[in-house]
């Protein structure tokens, strides 16, 4: 859905760098969801956040990986010390939480290349 | 067991021909549930939900939903080309926001 913006779309970093993908939702929304999807894999799910909150974070890496969804400005999904395993193309989606029937509406992708 | 689970195909069928995609989860709880296209290289476009049981028609699609046998279909009639993608099953869980996906299931239609 174009509504949701992701930034940048391509991002290549070498091991040991750290990644910083960004996520404008769709205006109104204030949920956000972060997916993961390896090649020829399907998307799992990573972390859910409302603003300022994180909701459930049960996908998450224990180490190196961390999610932010400020009061102002997108959401912030932060990958420290990057290794060839984190390649992958990172999804975000939003909802409005009010009235959330399930319906997810992704944005286009970050797709990592951890060289 | 996966809580979502689809075969993986791929799956090829003729041009015109009805396309027939299969998913199962595990977890009875589950309410809602969803198809989503994803072409390659680019990100999941959600195609059909349904939520309670029986048939959902949407133009050529149709969802079909078995909750006491925990399994969700996707039919595509009159199959063409421009559907040759991969077919990603999702079921949100109760109790939870979030979406749980199958590995999907890659259609060829062969002119």
């Amino acid at each position: 859905n174009a509504g949701v913006m992701q930034n940048p779309r391509h991002l290549v970093r070498r091991r040991g760098q750290e990644a910083r993908l960004r996520c404008s939702p769709v205006k109104g929304h204030s949920h956000v969801y972060w997916y993961r999807q390896l090649p020829e894999e399907g998307l799992k799910f990573m972390v859910y956040l409302q603003k300022e909150n994180i909701i459930d974070e049960s996908g998450m890496p224990k180490e190196r990986f961390s999610a932010e969804f400020p009061k102002e400005g997108p959401s912030i999904l932060r990958i420290q010390q990057v290794v060839r395993g984190d390649s992958a193309a990172y999804f975000c989606a939003s909802s409005p939480g009010t009235g959330y029937n399930g319906e997810l509406f992704f944005g286009e992708g970050s797709r990592l290349t951890v060289l | 067991q996966k809580e979502v689970e689809q075969n993986s195909g791929p799956l090829s069928v003729p041009e015109g021909a009805i396309a027939s995609l299969n998913c199962t989860y595990s977890d009875r709880g589950s309410q809602s549930f969803f198809w989503y296209r994803q072409y390659s290289g680019k990100s999941p476009e959600l195609i059909m939900s349904i939520y309670s049981n029986g048939d959902k028609e949407d133009g050529r699609f149709t969802a079909q939903l078995n909750k006491a046998s925990q399994y969700v279909s996707l039919l595509i009639r009159d199959s063409q080309p421009s559907d040759s993608a991969t077919y990603l099953c999702a079921v949100n869980k109760g109790g939870s926001e979030k979406l749980v996906f199958g590995k999907g299931t890659k259609l060829t239609v062969n002119p």
